[in-house]
């Protein structure tokens, strides 16, 4: 069984500019939720993905997107960067059809904004 | 709104000492309630959950309802245990994940 794996592990980008992280789900998951972690903070929900649609949103604006695929593999998107964007995203797989169903998350990518 | 609550950012005992971090939250349905558990250079993972009433590792966590909250306790701390420690709530639609601040245990030898 394949844990959820997370690309890049680190990145550092300039304000303004537009970001893509990726996450593979683990083996058999159908769904992918996306958290940010700032420094001294616990995760926060952005958004979660089902079946290749968005299927719940945290109180995040328009220019943080995703994206899941056939293989419910997924990225998150982030557009316009602000230097409060410095965060570590993690992203969690689960299977949706499980009503127990427990998130495996990823080891994060960690995201500067300078 | 859901808001889960940890008051102690820092938590020290002594191995063999009981433990217990604090877990307070608000929410107006009925609640699920995890915690999570991060060991030094590992990833997030699920420690226990109050639905399922079992005792992980040696710690244990009940819900009160009456009190909105959900403490973790463990009669012994070990030096292993060391950790940050996440309380979250479960909820809306997409069953997403409403996290604590986080407590860092130190279990000091």
């Amino acid at each position: 069984e394949t844990g959820v794996t997370q690309s890049p592990t680190h990145l550092i980008k300039t304000r303004g500019q537009q970001v893509t992280l990726r996450c593979s789900s683990q083996s058999g998951h159908n769904t992918v939720s996306w958290y940010q972690q700032a420094l001294g903070q616990g995760p926060q929900f952005i958004f979660q993905y089902y079946r290749e649609e968005e299927n719940g949103r945290g109180n995040f604006p328009p220019r943080f997107s995703g994206l899941q695929f056939p293989n419910y593999s997924s990225e998150l998107n982030v557009n316009a960067l602000e230097l409060d964007d410095s965060a570590l995203y993690l992203c969690a797989s689960s299977l949706a059809a499980r009503a127990q169903e427990t998130q495996y998350f990823g080891p994060g990518t960690r995201l500067l904004v300078l | 709104a859901q808001r889960v609550t940890q008051p102690e950012k820092l938590l020290s005992v002594f191995k063999g000492a009981p433990v217990e971090l604090k877990c307070n939250y608000s929410y107006s349905g009925s609640p699920e309630l995890f915690w999570y558990v991060q060991y030094s250079r590992q990833r997030l993972q699920l420690l226990l959950r109050h639905i399922s009433r079992e005792s992980i590792k040696g710690f244990t966590a009940d819900l009160n309802k009456g009190e909105t909250s959900f403490h973790l306790k463990k009669p012994f701390a070990q030096e292993e245990d060391s950790a940050m420690y996440y309380c979250a709530l479960r909820s809306g639609s997409a069953r997403q994940l409403t996290f604590g601040s986080g407590t860092q245990l130190t279990v000091l030898p």
